[in-house]
Parts: C-alpha cells; sequence; structure tokens
C-alpha cells in the first residue's frame, strides 16, 4: 500500500521568503502526484500535478514542484511567499490499487506566512 | 458552475441519534469519495464509489454507510454517531476512476457528535 509523508507539519515565513516543503512517497509502481491546498476554513483545492514527462510541473499562484523519481519525492517551491499564501499544503499519491483509484494524502503542512 | 455540493455545513448532534450528509456533484464524474479531516492525520479516505451502485471501504470505514442510487449523489450516512467521529468531513468527485484524475471537493461539514 502506498504511504505519503510530510516532513514540515508547520512552517512559519516572512513575506518574500522561498518556500520549499517535502513530500516522500512509497509505491513502487506509476504514479500520479498531486499538491492540494486549502485556505483557512475553505476545501481543498487542486494547486498542481504531475502525471508524465518534464519532472518539473508548474501550478497555479507561483507554485512548482520537482519529481525525483530516485528519490521518491515531490517537493513543493515558490520563490518569494505572500501573505496570502497561508494555508495548509497536502501532498497526495493517486496509484493504480485493484484497478482503480487509490488517493493517498499526506498529514499536511501548515504555512504561516508573516507580513 | 461545476461543483460539488455537501450538506450541512456544520451539524451537531447526540451519542446514537442517526444522521446523513448529502453530497452532490453537478459534472457527470464516475468516482466519488468521503474523507474525514482530523488534526495531524491529514485526510482519511472513509468510503468510494467508482459508479452508480459500486461502492467500497477506504481506509476508515467502520461507523459510516454509503450509497449510490444516482451518479450525481453520494451521501454519507452514520447510523449511531460517537464522538470520535467528531471531525471535518469532505466529499470529493473525479471524472474517472483512472488513477490520473484529480480531486474535486466540497466545502466540508464540521460534525460534532456530544
Amino acid at each position: 500500500a502506498q504511504s505519503v509523508s510530510q516532513h514540515n507539519h508547520h512552517v512559519i515565513l516572512s513575506e518574500a521568503a522561498s518556500l520549499e516543503l517535502g513530500c516522500n512517497y512509497s509505491y513502487g509502481g506509476t504514479v500520479n502526484l498531486f499538491w492540494y491546498v486549502q485556505y483557512p476554513g475553505q476545501h481543498l483545492q487542486l494547486l498542481l500535478k504531475y502525471f508524465s514527462g518534464d519532472p518539473l510541473v508548474k501550478g497555479i499562484k507561483g507554485f512548482e514542484a520537482e519529481f525525483i523519481k530516485s528519490k521518491f519525492s515531490f517537493n513543493l517551491r515558490k520563490p518569494s511567499v505572500q501573505w496570502s499564501d497561508t494555508a495548509e499544503y497536502f501532498c497526495a499519491v493517486n496509484a493504480p490499487s485493484g484497478g482503480y483509484q487509490k488517493v493517498t494524502f499526506g498529514t499536511g503542512t501548515k504555512l504561516q506566512v508573516i507580513p | 458552475e461545476a461543483q460539488v455540493t455537501q450538506n450541512p455545513r456544520y451539524l451537531i448532534t447526540v451519542t446514537g441519534k442517526k444522521l446523513t450528509v448529502t453530497c452532490s456533484q453537478n459534472m457527470n464524474h464516475e468516482y466519488m469519495s468521503w474523507y474525514r479531516q482530523d488534526p495531524g492525520l491529514g485526510l482519511r479516505q472513509i468510503y468510494y464509489s467508482m459508479n452508480v451502485e459500486v461502492t467500497d471501504k477506504g481506509d476508515v470505514p467502520e461507523g459510516y454507510k454509503v450509497s449510490r442510487k444516482e451518479k450525481r449523489n453520494f451521501p454519507l450516512i452514520l447510523e449511531s454517531p460517537s464522538p470520535n467521529q467528531t471531525s471535518l468531513y469532505f466529499c470529493a468527485s473525479s471524472s474517472s476512476s483512472r488513477h490520473n484524475s484529480p480531486l474535486h471537493f466540497g466545502n466540508g461539514t464540521r460534525l460534532t457528535v456530544t
């Protein structure tokens, strides 16, 4: 069974600082990878996704993530965070399981950006 | 507007009183799923459905039931709620049961069982 680890539970940054959130997964086969964002009091929204091809994927609001297959990692990055990026971020792995979709989420990282 | 609609947004109930949380999507999605979100545990899947009349257990199905009689609706039923089911619940859907379809989430239902 697949699993997802997010190493940072709570990150505090000042505006304009660079961001990198770690995500590692365990699954031996082909996976699809996602980052979702949950702004305070809201539902989860898709930030970006990786299916195949270029391992560096760009998402909305200046976020990007790099898939490194040899490290089973899919870290999320942003060069310069804004106060509006304050949210909880979830990494997710989507892999075949008995022919159907099995989505496994990490435990989430809360990002607090200080103005 | 394409969306997943959950009701109610907030619910306070007492132990043992049956309740249903509704979920409806207007995107003609095949796949629907229920998650609960708890601090420090992320999202855990309760039940999912690949299509009408096809449902299966997720990682934490105990104490929950679901049904999928129509493609658009996927209600979550708690026959006898207990305090450990106090949580934030999300319904989600995607266009297919293939593993490359992103999930679309509802706005969540915050349930408190006393």
